[in-house]
Parts: structure tokens; sequence; C-alpha cells
């Protein structure tokens, strides 16, 4: 069972570049999601989505764009990469009024 | 605004002690509320699941209640040990959007 697969893992950027962090699910789940983690702030909702060709706006979504062709892949793109993108993204997968599964996470530095 | 809030934010304890971590919530038209753990460095991994009509789960030395009315949950956790150090989140579902609390960092000393 891989779960949730997110890559990289690690990832340094130069401020202004461009990058897509992956996402993957393998549980067949409808609702996928990014986050975002800063210290002492819980977990932000960037976008989110229901299922296949349906997105939406979370709490923090400038910056950033998410496309969904299929029910496994949920990419994240960063349009132009800012030093306060610098964080730990999360993605993550479940049914609606399931358990919610996570990716380990990619450590983003925007230098 | 749906808001949700962890106290305590940190929490150190001895070994061997009950300790309760709270969470409270503003909007109670809630679909259910889950409880996770994160190690530093690593992803979320899920305690408890607690649907809105439910009142509390339990999962070996994790209990977890639900009060809806009141906006509020807690994490009871039974004698404590140094291998539940970490941090424990509540989310809270509410329809297509799963809210976070910032967390409580447990620090269970030996």
């Amino acid at each position: 069972n891989a779960g949730v697969t997110q890559t990289p893992k690690f990832q340094v950027l130069k401020t202004g570049q461009s990058m897509t962090l992956q996402c993957a699910q393998d549980m067949n789940h409808e609702y996928m999601s990014w986050y975002r983690q800063d210290p002492g702030m819980g977990l932000r909702l960037i976008h989110y989505s229901v299922g296949a060709g349906i997105t939406d706006q979370g709490e923090v979504p400038n910056g950033y764009n998410v496309s969904r062709s299929t029910t496994e892949d949920f990419p994240l793109r960063l349009l132009s990469a800012a030093p306060s993108q610098t964080s730990v993204y999360f993605c993550a997968s479940r049914l609606r009024g399931g358990e919610a599964f996570f990716g380990q996470g990619t450590r983003l530095t925007v230098v | 605004k749906q808001e949700v809030t962890q106290i305590p934010a940190a929490l150190s304890v001895p070994e061997g002690e009950n300790l309760v971590l709270n969470c409270s919530f503003t909007d109670s038209a809630i679909y259910n509320l889950q409880w996770f753990r994160q190690d530093p460095g690593k992803g979320l991994t899920s305690l408890l699941l607690i649907q809105s009509s439910q009142r509390e789960q339990t999962s070996g030395r994790l209990n977890a209640s639900l009060d809806k009315s009141s906006g509020r949950s807690t994490l009871y956790i039974a004698a404590s040990q140094p291998g539940d150090s970490a941090t424990y989140l509540c989310a809270v579902e509410y329809g297509n959007k799963l809210v976070f609390g910032a967390g409580t960092i447990l620090r269970v000393k030996s």
C-alpha cells in the first residue's frame, strides 16, 4: 500500500523560479488537498479538489495553481517562487467523511 | 470563519502521567473530527476519527471525546510514555474542507 506519495522530499529554488510538487494516491479517494505548514501556524489549506476536473481555493491560494486531470494525481505548481513560500508542503487524500491520509511532505526553501 | 484552537500549545509531563489535550471549534456544523500525531520532520498519522454522531472513540491508551454543542473535543492519553512525545493536531471536517488547529507539542520525560 503506497498511500499518498509526494515528490520531491526536498527542494531549493531561487526567487522567481517555477516548479511542480507532485502528489499521487492509490486509494481511489475523491478528495485531495494541499497544505503548507509553518512554525506555530498548524496546517493551512492552499487548494483542494473534490474529484477529477474540480478544484477550489483554500485559505492561502495566492502564488499556487493546481489541476486534477485524474483521480490519482493532484500536482501543485508554484508559478514564480518567493521567499514567503518557504515552507513544508503536505498533500492529503480522503473520502468524504473519512480518515485523511497524508504524504511525507516536501520541504521547500526559496532563496 | 471556521476556526480550530488547541490548548495548550505545549505540554511537558513526567512518564506515567495521564493527560488531556483540548481542541475547540467555532462552527458546530461538522462532519467529523480527527486527531493526528506528527513526529519531527514527518507527515501526519491519523490517531482517531470521531463522526459527528459519535461521542467518543478509543484506541489503546487513547480516548477522544466530542461535544458538538459546546464545540469541543478532548484527547485523553493514559499512562504516558516517552514514545508519546510528538505534536498532536486536531482537524475538523466541514464537508469539502479539513480545518486544522495549530497543534499541541507534547514532551513526556523519562
